[in-house]
């Protein structure tokens, strides 16, 4: 089945520690981009990229990395955890063109102690 | 940098009645696009229903329509006839022309009461 994958569903993390979100996308979308949701301010921006080998920030980078060595592959890392970094973190994708739409992927719960 | 605003961080509505959660948004650009997204227990993004800024007509999805005002800023969303499975976190987002990031408001939580 077509779509967006995440590992892993979910992390109890120590702080200090890396972590490394992995993100996969079978539909040969150029754009891929990650979130993070916390309750009562939404989805917020984190990484994004338009192609691959090509990589921005978004509103809040500080933390996390992210690479895009190929199409489908969009991981993000936390070099360090800290405990500001419990979250839901969403990756999605887009295909571009007039009607684009974005796609999610179902989301890991990281807690970081 | 556009913004999205939705004023009702939770509401809630009777099986079978109509209800409209409200979203408005800033932006200096004249093409773009807006999204409702619906977020259930199960944590997966759904999207729910979609509109051009350019297109003047109301978008449509059975019981999921717009109430979009341009000028106003205003893009509202209303479902018809609401279900047990309506109940949940529904976003209000904002896209750029061109494979831009969405922006996000904060959300609504809709209860639908049996």
């Amino acid at each position: 089945i077509a779509g967006i994958t995440q590992a892993p569903t979910s992390q109890i993390l120590a702080a200090g520690r890396r972590m490394t979100l992995r993100c996969t996308q079978d539909m040969r979308h150029n754009a891929m981009y990650w979130y993070r949701q916390d309750l009562g301010l939404g989805l917020r921006l984190i990484h994004y990229s338009n192609t691959a080998g090509t990589t921005g920030k978004g509103e809040v980078p500080d933390g996390y990395s992210v690479s895009r060595a190929n199409t489908d592959d969009f991981p993000l890392t936390l070099a360090s955890a800290v405990p500001s970094q419990t979250s839901v973190y969403f990756c999605a994708s887009s295909g571009g063109g007039p009607t684009d739409t974005q796609y999610f992927g179902p989301g890991t719960r990281l807690t970081v102690l | 940098a556009q913004t999205v605003t939705q004023s009702q961080p939770e509401m809630s509505v009777q099986e079978a009645e109509t209800v409209t959660l409200s979203c408005t948004y800033d932006t200096s650009e004249s093409d773009y696009y807006l999204f409702w997204y619906k977020q259930p227990p199960s944590r997966q993004m759904i999207l729910v229903i979609r509109q051009e800024a350019y297109k003047q007509q109301n978008a449509t999805e059975n019981r999921f329509s717009v109430n979009f005002q341009k000028a106003a800023k205003s893009f509202s969303l209303k479902i018809s006839d609401s279900q047990l499975g309506d109940a949940a976190m529904y976003f209000c987002a904002y896209r750029s022309v061109g494979n831009t990031p969405l922006v996000f408001g904060k959300g609504t939580r809709l209860s639908v009461i049996a």
